[in-house]
């Protein structure tokens, strides 16, 4: 059984630019959620991910979307990069109806914004 | 307003020594609660929810809806304990977030 891996690991960006962002599931999980967490801080949802669609979103601008693939992995993608963006990617996934055994996380990409 | 409150940024007890983690939620429903730990180098990870009533590695946490507190205690600290810990809220209703507070380091000093 394989976990939750992101990728990159880290990532530097310019501010104004667009960045993706990819997360593939756990084996058997159906549904992928992304937190932002700055530093210092707890993480922050984002949105959540079920069969391929938005499904829950948290107060986020709409230039952060994303996508989910037929194989349950998926993309975060921010446009129009600002230096608060600079911050640990958190990707968790999640069996649908089972939330209350809670996430498996991955490691995180940690973007920076100059 | 939904929100999950860790007064302590840092904790620093004896080995051996009880430990308790403050956690404190404000939800007007009932909520499920969650404790999750990451170790150092290590990713963040689930560590007990309040409807399995269960201790891991120790660790017990209660749910108090008259105190809307969900503390996370072990009677004995051992060395591998000092880690992060995030206590974490769930609404059980309309949405599939969950909402994190700012974390407690805890520090188990020799």
């Amino acid at each position: 059984e394989t976990g939750v891996t992101q990728s990159p690991t880290h990532l530097i960006k310019t501010r104004g630019q667009q960045v993706t962002l990819r997360c593939s599931s756990q084996s058997g999980h159906n549904t992928v959620s992304w937190y932002q967490q700055a530093l210092g801080q707890g993480p922050q949802f984002i949105f959540q991910y079920y069969r391929e669609e938005e499904n829950g979103r948290g107060n986020f601008p709409p230039r952060f979307s994303g996508l989910q693939f037929p194989n349950y992995s998926s993309e975060l993608n921010v446009n129009a990069l600002e230096l608060d963006d600079s911050a640990l990617y958190l990707c968790a996934s999640s069996l649908a109806g089972e939330s209350s055994y809670g996430y498996t996380f991955g490691s995180g990409t940690r973007l920076t914004v100059v | 307003a939904q929100r999950v409150t860790q007064p302590e940024k840092l904790l620093s007890v004896f080995k051996g020594a009880p430990v308790e983690l403050k956690c404190n939620y404000s939800y007007s429903g009932s909520p499920e609660l969650f404790w999750y730990v990451q170790y150092s180098r290590q990713r963040l990870q689930l560590l007990l929810r309040h409807i399995s009533r269960e201790s891991i590695k120790g660790f017990t946490a209660d749910l108090n809806k008259g105190e809307t507190s969900f503390h996370l205690k072990k009677p004995f600290a051992q060395e591998e304990d000092s880690a992060m810990y995030y206590c974490a809220l769930r609404p059980t209703s309309g949405t599939y977030k969950y909402i994190f507070g700012t974390g407690t380091r805890l520090k188990v000093l020799a």
